[in-house]
């Protein structure tokens, strides 16, 4: 089975400050991860994904990741954060030979001027 | 983009009513899934479709759920006599063919069941 955790439920930073919102997952078995963005009454849009390759992974809206094996993270960081960034952000992973993701609870970044 | 699209964005229902969510996935892809998200939980995995039949589902979706995908672009969620605690968001996902574990799930809007 897996599990992740998303140790943050909130984060609050100011515009064009850094961030960065901690995953840690556990598996048996080797992973795919995944971060999702939900904005307010929105679905869930992919923000970014490792499948294997390099750990270092980019997305869109300048969200980048990186895949630790040993530590078992996936922490999701961006340099400059803007007011649009505020939304709800969920790290998920899908074990290898299942379908469903398994999310973690989420991290509400909120961004002020 | 192609999207995924759900209909209705909020379904108000009474208890031991039936419920019918609907998804139309993107055109090419081939399986699909739901998932909800109860009001200040994480994301549920409810089940998985593929050649029109379940191929995983959670403890969660017992007999009171079943899934269809009754002609070429719909997929359908019914929940036979909802119960308050069905109350959620439902979100309806879709994938490419493939490698199945390794192409990411694209999911819709949602649609709010809210059950009284």
């Amino acid at each position: 089975a897996q599990s992740v955790t998303q140790l943050d439920s909130q984060v609050p930073v100011f515009e064009e400050a850094p961030v960065e919102l901690r995953c840690n997952y556990s598996s048996s078995v080797s992973v795919y991860l995944f971060w999702y963005v939900q904005y307010p009454n929105q679905g869930l849009q992919l923000l970014l994904k490792y499948l294997s390759g390099s750990t270092l992974v980019k997305g869109i809206n300048g969200f980048e990741a990186e895949f630790n094996k040993s530590q078992t993270s996936f922490h999701l960081r961006k340099p400059s954060v803007h007011i649009s960034d505020t939304a709800e952000y969920f790290c998920a992973v899908r074990g290898a030979g299942f379908q469903k993701l398994v999310f973690g609870t989420g991290t509400r970044l909120l961004v002020s001027p | 983009e192609p999207e995924v699209t759900q209909t209705p964005s909020h379904q108000v229902t009474q208890m031991g009513q039936e419920v019918i969510l609907r998804c139309v996935p993107i055109s090419n892809h081939l399986y699909f899934y739901w998932y909800r998200q109860i009001l200040g939980q994480k994301v549920e995995f409810l089940v998985s479709f593929y050649n029109n039949e379940i191929s995983e589902k959670s403890e969660i979706f017992d007999d009171q759920f079943s899934v269809e995908r009754p002609d070429g672009s719909n997929f359908t969620l019914k929940i036979r006599s909802t119960k308050l605690e069905d109350s959620a968001m439902y979100f309806c996902a879709s994938s490419a063919a493939g490698t199945l574990s390794n192409q990411p799930q694209h999911f819709g809007d949602g649609t709010r069941l809210s059950i009284l």
